[in-house]
């Protein structure tokens, strides 16, 4: 069974930074892309950023392109979001998804998400 | 950017209603068009993808249907594990996006 857990939410001043996990299990991580999705409390979905199969090649959504880094470690099947410069309006529970091969990649829906880890920039 | 509009924002409907949900894209996305299903506090669920595609175990009585711009999701009659927000999501290149959501709530 797939399993995506997320990790290393928290609360965290404006301008502060912080880095979310999220291991992944119950497939071979290094053939697919992943990607982050947030939800900002009662609100829609929002696709972040994605990474390919072997990290070589990153996409971001205009709104965090120069604050937040996604990255991932395919010998620990873990990927990553750095988030840095962080503002009010990025809190929200942060998603990771299971995305496409490098075949189909980026035109690909997102199965299955993790849980999902909350992030919250408040002083 | 490609943006996604869904209708209605919000709607209410009995048990055993026929319910559809429109999804208008800005630009023609060429059958990269999905659906989920999300209750509050869990992750979304994939219901539907490349427009028609049932996920595995996904329950029959959702269908998905439309072209170019303009995409349908359809509970063919409601039952209670059915009330949730629904999202429609266009794949068609690296930016990803969702429509805002529809709330399926009982009458």
């Amino acid at each position: 069974e797939v399993q995506l857990l997320e990790f290393g939410g928290g609360l965290i001043q404006p301008g502060g930074s912080l880095r979310l996990s999220c291991a992944a299990s119950g497939f071979t991580f290094s053939n697919y892309a992943m990607t982050w999705v947030r939800q900002a409390p009662g609100k829609g979905l929002e696709w972040v950023s994605s990474i390919s199969d072997s990290g070589s090649r990153t996409y971001y959504a205009d709104f965090v392109k120069g604050r937040f880094t996604i990255s991932r470690d395919n010998s620990k099947d873990t990927l990553y979001l750095q988030m840095d410069s962080l503002r009010a309006e990025d809190s929200a529970t942060y998603f990771c998804a299971k995305d496409g091969d490098n075949w189909n990649f980026p035109n690909t829906a997102f199965d299955p998400w993790g849980q999902g880890t909350l992030v919250t920039v408040s002083s | 950017d490609i943006q996604m509009t869904q209708s209605p924002s919000t709607l209410s409907a009995s048990i055993g209603d026929r319910v559809t949900i429109t999804c208008r894209a800005s630009h023609i996305i060429t059958g990269w068009l999905a659906w989920y299903q999300q209750k509050p506090g869990k992750a979304p669920k994939l219901l539907i993808y490349e427009v028609s595609n049932l996920q595995s175990g996904v329950p029959s009585r959702f269908s998905g249907s439309g072209s170019g711009t303009e995409f349908t999701l359809t509970i063919s009659s409601l039952q209670p594990d059915d009330f949730a927000t629904y999202y429609c999501q266009q794949y068609n290149g690296y930016s990803r996006t969702f429509g805002q959501g529809t709330k399926v709530e009982i009458k």
